[in-house]
């Protein structure tokens, strides 16, 4: 049974504090979605990948947050650094498409709380 | 997008059918209906999607009317581990962007 799988799971972190959340798409799928959900937003985009290439990255705060994907099995967010406001739960979903409009694989996800 | 609409909360009793209504009166011709749902503490997760007939996978069937202003997602025998939070999600094959746009959903309640 495929999967995206997301680590950690849980991060407590410290104001200032570098955060890492690293994602591995489902084998073979070649887009990577990074979202965030909060009680007040839901679920917001923050980057979109396409065969590795961000092709939207709109919704991240691009003074704090940064997007990578180093090879086709692992995706990367970084929050540098981190405040208060990031805490949320940050999700990861990978697809197979091309035009964007593929359906989308949803991984645990990672609950981020900076104290 | 189109906008869709749905009840807040449902109840339905295990065993037995979970029928979740879903309003889309604004749809276009080239727009697909999605499901997904979100179990607490879970990412959401995808149950079925069409563009005008009705489908049917291991989770659940989706009915769509023929003039595709709303449709329903059928749980044929809901258990407790389907009380979750269900989209209903209209989507577009051009200019939808890449967001998901979940809404509110319906918070289903399976009962003993």
């Amino acid at each position: 049974d495929a999967r995206v799988t997301q680590t950690p799971r849980h991060k407590v972190t410290e104001m200032g504090q570098e955060v890492t959340m690293r994602c591995q798409p489902i084998l073979g799928h070649n887009t990577v979605f990074w979202y965030r959900q909060t009680m007040m937003q839901g679920l917001e985009l923050l980057a979109y990948f396409r065969n590795r290439a961000p092709l939207d990255d709109s919704g991240m705060p691009k003074d704090r947050f940064s997007a990578e994907m180093p090879d086709a099995t692992l995706a990367t967010l970084k929050i540098q650094p981190s405040e208060p406001r990031d805490s949320a739960v940050y999700f990861c979903a990978s697809g197979l498409g091309q035009g964007g409009q593929e359906t989308q694989y949803f991984g645990p996800g990672t609950r981020l709380l900076v104290l | 997008d189109a906008k869709t609409t749905q009840p807040p909360s449902m109840d339905c009793a295990e065993g037995r059918a979970a029928n979740l209504p879903c309003n889309h009166s604004t749809i276009s011709g080239n727009e697909y209906v999605y499901w997904y749902r979100q179990i607490h503490s879970q990412g959401p997760q995808y149950i079925i999607h069409g563009l005008k007939n009705n489908e049917t996978n291991e989770m659940a069937s989706l009915i769509i009317t023929e003039d595709r202003k709303s449709s329903t997602l059928i749980l044929p025998h809901a258990t407790l581990r389907d009380t979750a939070v269900y989209y209903c999600i209209v989507r577009g094959l051009t200019n939808s962007g890449y967001a998901l746009n979940f809404g509110k959903g319906t918070s289903l309640l399976v009962t003993p």
